[in-house]
């Protein structure tokens, strides 16, 4: 079975601060996805960036970008220039690259982003 | 405009009172899954569809009900809630589950109280 883990419950940075979050994940698959979702305080769960486990180049959204060590599991995400409205639970998520396979998440990273 | 539409918004039932929410989209996806999402916690999967086959998830409770009538809409039937169902309940959609550039579009939620 696939687990994902976050082992940061909640993390402050200043505004305009870089900020890193961790995720490590098992997995025996070897074609996968891998999410990090945003969830504001106003519930909405709305996905920040996607990798394919396929691909070696990192995904970059703006300024949300990943690493992505296949090898290691880990698929940390990096914001940069931080703003107050990246203030959220973030999780990170895995599928496996299948016919209707499930999401599975990590229990999440709430972020503060002090002004 | 709204993808994935979940109503009601907020739901309070009486304990033992079945209740059903809902769900429904418009971007025509082959995947629905339903989440029960606690406070400060990861959302756990109770089920899911691919089109109209259903995956009850081992740990679901038989408490806990689905309906995919059709491609559109899915519902959360629960049958006798009780007090620990309290909870929010996500919607999510994806188009072919785990293939080409998928993501899961989440609806707002509904919060079910039980008193």
């Amino acid at each position: 079975a696939q687990t994902v883990t976050q082992s940061q419950p909640e993390m402050s940075v200043q505004e305009a601060e870089t900020v890193t979050l961790s995720c490590t994940y098992d997995t025996s698959e070897n074609n996968y996805y891998l999410f990090w979702y945003k969830q504001p305080p106003s519930r909405q769960m709305i996905l920040v960036i996607r990798q394919e486990a396929y691909k070696q180049q990192n995904a970059t959204e703006n300024r949300f970008s990943v690493n992505f060590q296949k090898a290691a599991k880990s698929f940390s995400l990096k914001i940069s220039d931080s703003q107050l409205g990246d203030t959220a639970m973030y999780f990170c998520a895995f599928m496996k690259q299948n016919r209707d396979d499930k999401i599975i998440f990590g229990k999440g990273t709430r972020l503060h982003i002090l002004p | 405009d709204a993808m994935v539409i979940q109503n009601p918004r907020y739901q309070v039932t009486q304990f033992g009172k079945p209740v059903t929410l809902s769900c429904s989209q418009t971007l025509n996806h082959n995947v629905m899954y339903w989440y029960q999402q606690k406070s400060s916690q990861a959302p756990k999967l109770l089920f899911h569809y691919y089109d109209k086959d259903f995956n009850n998830e081992a740990d679901t409770p038989d408490n806990f009900q689905s309906r995919r009538p059709n491609t559109s809409f899915c519902f959360l039937d629960i049958r006798s809630p009780g007090l620990g169902d309290a909870a929010m309940y996500l919607c999510a959609t994806s188009r072919e589950g785990g293939r080409g550039n998928t993501e899961a579009f989440f609806g707002q939620g509904t919060r079910l109280t039980v008193v």
